[in-house]
């Protein structure tokens, strides 16, 4: 079976401190890989997807970049966080193929301070 | 682009009650639908979906959502809650590769 794995749970930064927050996928292959973020009562934002390593979309500009350094793996990244930062990001996976549903990590709960 | 309307924002209501919690989209061109709920510090869990066939579709734990394309809807019902649906529930439309969601209604249920 397919599992994905985010860490850390939470997160506690400095203003102008760098961010790294990692995501996994296991048990398939080729996934299509995506970071979110989650205000308080504002929903998903998408930040970022990939369909294949080293290729990633930007779907909100702002100092935030993600990676794929592997097929399974997708890294989300900062060089100075600031506060607006804070959030709640989630990673999620689908399928290569076939209009299926998304499958999400735990999340990070990140404060930036 | 899609959009994705939710409401609600937040709706309360008796344990046992009825419920339905509206979804909206913007378009109904290849369009597949999503409920997921989240409870607090998680990650979204799927709750049901419609991807092709009939229009009304059941998760395991009670919840129903009928797709209706002439009103581009996909609003979420079940007929008596629980304790322990009190969560965060979000409709989602895909589209190509990509995922839009709506802000999120919270459902508290209330003993």
């Amino acid at each position: 079976s397919q599992t994905i794995h985010q860490w850390p749970a939470t997160l506690v930064q400095p203003v102008g401190s760098p961010l790294s927050l990692e995501c996994t996928v296991e048990g398939t292959s080729n996934p299509n890989l995506y970071w979110y973020r989650q205000a308080a009562g504002r929903g998903l934002q998408l930040l970022f997807y990939s369909v294949g390593i080293g290729q990633i979309s930007s779907e909100v500009p702002q100092n935030l970049s993600a990676s794929r350094p592997q097929d399974r793996q997708f890294i989300l990244s900062s060089k100075k966080l600031l506060l607006s930062d804070s959030g709640f990001y989630l990673c999620a996976w689908t399928r290569y193929a076939g209009n299926t549903e998304a499958f999400f990590g735990q999340g990070t709960r990140l404060t930036v301070v | 682009a899609q959009s994705v309307t939710q409401l609600d924002s937040q709706v309360p209501v008796f344990e046992e009650a009825p419920v339905e919690l509206r979804c909206n989209y913007s378009s109904s061109v290849s369009v597949y639908l999503f409920w997921y709920v989240q409870y607090p510090n998680q990650g979204l869990q799927l709750l049901l979906k419609y991807l092709s066939g009939s229009t009304l579709v059941e998760s395991i734990n009670g919840f129903e959502a009928e797709f209706n394309k002439s009103q581009t809807s996909f609003h979420l019902r079940k007929p008596s809650v629980h304790i322990s649906d009190t969560a965060e529930y979000f409709c989602a439309v895909k589209t190509g590769n990509q995922f839009y969601f709506g802000t999120g209604t919270s459902l508290t249920v209330i003993p």
